[in-house]
C-alpha cells in the first residue's frame, strides 16, 4: 500500500452508539498517531503509539474514548456512547521512527468523517 | 510548544510565488519550524521542516530569519492545486512522543 488508510472513510451514527474507526498505517512505521479534527479548525493531537505501547493519551477528550494496536501496525479507535460534539473528521498518521530519527515528518490518511446524529 | 502566529487568509495568481509568513516570537533554540498544508478533504501533508537555515525541497522554501522569531514559507510558482491551508508549526524534536500541534493555518487561494 502506498500510504494511511483509514476505514469507513465516513460513518454517521446515532446518539449513544458505539463506533470503531480503523487505521492502518504505512507498512513498517513504528509511530501511530490519532488526531481529531473538528469543522474549519486544525487537528487535535489524540493519542501516540511506539509500536504497541500507548506512550501518551493525553489528548483523549474523555473515558469514552479508546485506542488500541495490540499487535504494532493495524490500530483502532473506539468511541463509546457517541455525543453529539464526538462529531469530527478523525485523523491517523504514521511515522517511519521513533520521532528524532524521523524529524517530525508524518504522513496522514485521509480521515474518517463521523457524524452524530 | 511554542504558539504560532498565521493570517487567517492570502491570495495568489496561478505562476506567481506564494509567500506565507509565520510568526513564532516564543520558539526555544531546540525547536525546529514545521510546515505542513491541508487540501480539501484530504489528511495533511508535510511540506518541509528547518531549525535555523534556510531549506529549499522539491516542494517548497523555507526563510528563517536570524532571530528565528519568524519565517516565510516559498511557493515560487502557484498552481491551482497548491490551494490549501498551510500550517506552521514549532516544536521540539524529542525520543518521545512527536505530536503535532496546528494552529489555525493559513488558508492561501491560488487564483487562475
Amino acid at each position: 500500500g502506498a500510504g494511511v488508510s483509514q476505514s469507513p472513510r465516513y460513518k454517521v451514527a446515532k446518539r449513544g452508539q458505539d463506533v470503531a474507526l480503523r487505521c492502518d498505517p504505512i507498512s513498517g512505521h513504528v509511530s501511530l498517531f490519532w488526531y481529531q479534527q473538528a469543522l474549519g479548525q486544525g487537528p487535535e493531537f489524540l493519542t501516540y503509539f511506539q509500536n504497541e505501547a500507548q506512550l501518551d493519551k493525553s489528548g483523549l477528550p474523555s473515558d469514552r474514548f479508546f485506542a488500541e494496536r495490540p499487535e504494532g501496525s493495524v490500530s483502532t479507535l473506539k468511541i463509546q456512547r457517541t455525543q453529539q460534539e464526538d462529531s469530527a473528521v478523525y485523523l491517523c498518521a504514521s511515522s517511519l521512527f521513533r520521532d528524532y530519527l524521523s524529524r517530525g515528518t508524518q504522513y496522514f490518511g485521509p480521515g474518517t468523517r463521523l457524524t452524530v446524529l | 510548544d511554542a504558539k504560532t502566529t498565521q493570517p487567517p487568509s492570502m491570495d495568489c495568481a496561478e505562476g506567481r510565488a506564494a509567500n506565507l509568513p509565520c510568526n513564532h516570537s516564543t520558539i526555544s533554540g531546540n525547536e525546529y519550524v514545521y510546515w505542513y498544508r491541508q487540501i480539501h478533504s484530504q489528511g495533511p501533508q508535510y511540506i518541509i521542516h528547518g531549525l535555523k537555515n534556510n531549506e529549499t525541497n522539491e516542494m517548497a522554501s523555507l526563510i528563517i530569519t536570524e532571530d528565528r522569531k519568524s519565517s516565510t514559507l516559498i511557493l515560487p510558482h502557484a498552481t491551482l492545486r497548491d490551494t490549501a491551508v498551510y500550517y506552521c508549526i514549532v516544536r521540539v524534536v524529542s525520543n518521545q512522543g512527536g505530536k503535532l500541534i496546528f494552529g489555525q493555518g493559513t488558508e492561501l487561494s491560488v487564483k487562475p
